[in-house]
């Protein structure tokens, strides 16, 4: 069974950027697509985007592209996630999730814990 | 980008009645349609994929249906730990959008 652990909350200033770490445990890790999912206050969940450790590709959502990175560290089975130039509404729960094989357009049965991200001055 | 409409967005039921909520693509995805069940301060949880395809581990009495744009998720005998969130999720192509969720409360 597939544990994704997550980083610890955090906060940061408008303009600055965060880094989001995913690390799985439990199953192979490189095979298996992974996705991020975020979730404002009171709102739905929103894709960002997606990594294949294995081929090393990405996909990000066009509302995100230029403000998203998504890596894999393979030796440590981790993924992490960066978004830059933070602003108010960025405030949100951060989701990272694995796939059950390399495809990204598939749904998601193992989710981490989830990251808080308060953007505040 | 393909938007995603649930209905209804909130619905008060019993322990043991019977629940449906819709989902609805603004264009044809196959059978790319996923449900997930959300609790407060909780991830997702997938329930549905495939449109019918039942998650190991949830319980029978959930089911999904449809194909092409109009998707249905059932609830068969509704049970108090089943009070949460609904969400539909669209798997054919990236954005993977979510629908506007379903709240199910206790009447």
């Amino acid at each position: 069974q597939v544990q994704l652990v997550q980083s610890g909350a955090e906060v940061k200033k408008p303009g600055s950027s965060v880094k989001v770490s995913c690390k799985a445990s439990g199953g192979t890790f490189s095979s298996y697509a992974i996705t991020w999912v975020r979730q404002a206050p009171g709102q739905g969940p929103e894709w960002m985007g997606g990594i294949i450790p294995i081929f090393g590709t990405t996909e990000y959502a066009q509302k995100f592209q230029g403000r998203v990175i998504m890596t894999a560290d393979r030796s440590t089975s981790t993924v992490y996630m960066q978004l830059s130039s933070l602003r108010y509404e960025d405030t949100a729960m951060y989701y990272c999730a694995r796939a059950p094989h390399y495809d990204i357009l598939t749904g998601y049965p193992d989710w981490g814990q989830g990251t808080l991200v308060t953007v505040s001055s | 980008d393909i938007q995603m409409t649930q209905s209804p967005s909130s619905l008060s039921a019993s322990v043991g009645d019977r629940v449906t909520i819709t989902c609805r693509a603004s264009q044809s995805i196959s059978s790319h349609l996923n449900w997930y069940q959300q609790k407060p301060g909780k991830a997702p949880n997938l329930l549905i994929y495939a449109a019918s395809s039942l998650q190991s581990g949830v319980p029978s009495r959930f089911s999904g249906s449809g194909s092409g744009s109009d998707f249905t998720l059932t609830i068969s005998s509704l049970q108090p730990e089943d009070f949460a969130t609904y969400y539909c999720q669209q798997s054919y192509n990236t954005p993977l959008n979510f629908g506007g969720g379903t709240k199910v409360e206790i009447k």
